[in-house]
């Protein structure tokens, strides 16, 4: 079964603009959830989708959004970048809520 | 608020070492994981721990759970260099897919 994969990989922005990053779950996983990664604050959850519904959100500030599609692809959009909006945005699948999420290899994403 | 700690945050150890990472979490849990990151690299699942004096074990790590204790631990056992890597522990509150990561375990095994 292929992996859960992210597109892009590595993004250059400036302050300002907005991103959208994708992903696509295992195949059969109908849970994603998106999680942010830096040096400073380490691994932080971002949202959740289950059958194209936000089921959880983080603390995140509004300029961060996301959504599912009815194949459970996920998007996730950062508008206004923020020089603190670089890191590595993760994004895990899941068959359902209490299961095991798997990860993709993650989107840098760099803010100039 | 649900918090996650670990410690120690960097190990450097000798291969054929025995050591243990600790994982403490602040509130009553339904589950907690063990994931694997290399540099520049995603996370891997290592194991899931449901219950109380729960274990696992793949090779030459162990992982368990003491609910009551709130305290999960890794086990290192003979240490290689493959093993060189940062280890995490994540807790999952109700099954609700919202993972709340310790800060991470950064190991080096030196030959």
């Amino acid at each position: 079964k292929a992996g859960v994969t992210q597109t892009p990989r590595y993004l250059i922005k400036t302050r300002g603009q907005q991103v959208t990053l994708s992903c696509s779950p295992i195949s059969g996983h109908r849970s994603v959830s998106w999680y942010q990664q830096t040096p400073g604050q380490g691994l932080q959850f971002l949202f959740e989708y289950f059958s194209e519904t936000q089921r959880n959100k983080g603390n995140f500030p509004g300029r961060f959004s996301g959504r599912q599609f009815s194949n459970s692809r996920s998007e996730m959009n950062v508008s206004t970048l923020e020089l603190g909006d670089s890191a590595l945005y993760l994004c895990a699948s899941s068959p359902d809520r209490a299961d095991t999420q798997y990860f993709g290899p993650g989107t840098r994403l760099t803010v100039l | 608020e649900l918090k996650v700690e670990q410690n120690p945050l960097f190990l450097s150890m000798q291969e054929e070492k025995n050591y243990t990472i600790y994982c403490n979490y602040s509130t009553t849990s339904d589950r907690l994981y063990w994931y694997r990151q290399d540099p520049g690299k995603s996370l891997e699942s290592l194991f899931v721990l449901l219950s109380n004096g729960a274990v696992k074990q793949e090779g030459r790590l162990m992982a368990s759970l003491d609910t009551k204790a709130r305290l999960s631990t890794l086990h290192i056992t003979a240490a290689v260099h493959d093993l060189s890597a940062t280890y995490f522990c994540a807790v999952d509150m109700r099954g609700a897919q919202k993972l709340v990561f310790g800060q991470g375990t950064r190991l080096t095994i030196n030959p």
